[in-house]
């Protein structure tokens, strides 16, 4: 079945440790978002990609990188200047063919907590 | 500043009654939007798409109106199940850059 992973679904990060979230897509889609939900809130963009070796910054960028190496794959990273990295990080895909926005496929989270 | 809102963080509702969920907003010019569902501790599942152009949009017991006049939409789900409880995220596009900014999601519980 074609869809979106990601894993861990639960990770602990230790003070000034660096995580690394996973994110894989089977769906030949082009784009790739990761968004960080907290409680109450709406889903907020931390990161997108629409090619390969291409991304851009979101709404929440910062404490975060990401890379592109491969279509399949959109690795998100927390790092140490993160000060409130504690939420549920989704990661969605998308076509970009046609006009407007089709509609995102989201794997089913990662949940990060602080230790 | 640019502001999505949806009614009232949760709405309970009895089974075979219709839902109504409303998403507003302020300071955008939406092409489209687009409402989600999200169950607890999963990601959200795409629900239905409407563009500016269309008034409403209809899949099986879901209907979607967009009011481009009021920035309003409003979603309904008629003969309301159990099964269809879940939050709802409305979702507007921001054009060009094929990015979607997220309401923060009303929670449906329908009671048996």
């Amino acid at each position: 079945d074609g869809g979106i992973t990601q894993s861990p679904k639960y990770l602990f990060r230790k003070e000034g440790q660096n995580v690394t979230l996973s994110c894989e897509q089977n769906l030949n889609h082009d784009a790739m978002y990761w968004y960080r939900q907290d409680p109450g809130q709406g889903l907020r963009l931390i990161y997108y990609s629409q090619i390969v070796n291409d991304f851009q910054k979101g709404d929440i960028a910062e404490g975060y990188s990401v890379s592109r190496e491969k279509k399949e794959s959109f690795p998100l990273t927390v790092t140490s200047a993160q000060k409130n990295p504690t939420a549920f990080y989704l990661c969605a895909s998308s076509n970009l063919t046609g006009l407007g926005n089709q509609p995102q496929h989201f794997g089913d989270g990662t949940r990060l907590s602080i230790l | 500043s640019q502001k999505i809102e949806q009614n009232s963080e949760a709405l309970n509702i009895q089974e075979g009654k219709t839902a109504t969920l409303t998403c507003n907003y302020t300071n955008y010019s939406p092409a489209y939007l687009q409402w989600y569902r999200q169950d607890p501790g999963r990601g959200p599942v795409f629900l239905l798409l409407i563009r500016e152009n269309e008034k409403e949009k209809r899949k099986e017991r879901l209907k979607v109106t967009f009011d481009t006049t009021l920035k309003q939409s409003l979603f309904h789900i008629t003969a309301s199940q159990p099964a269809d409880s879940a939050t709802y995220l409305c979702a507007l596009d921001q054009g060009s850059a094929r990015q979607l900014t997220f309401g923060s999601g009303t929670q449906l519980t329908v009671l048996p």
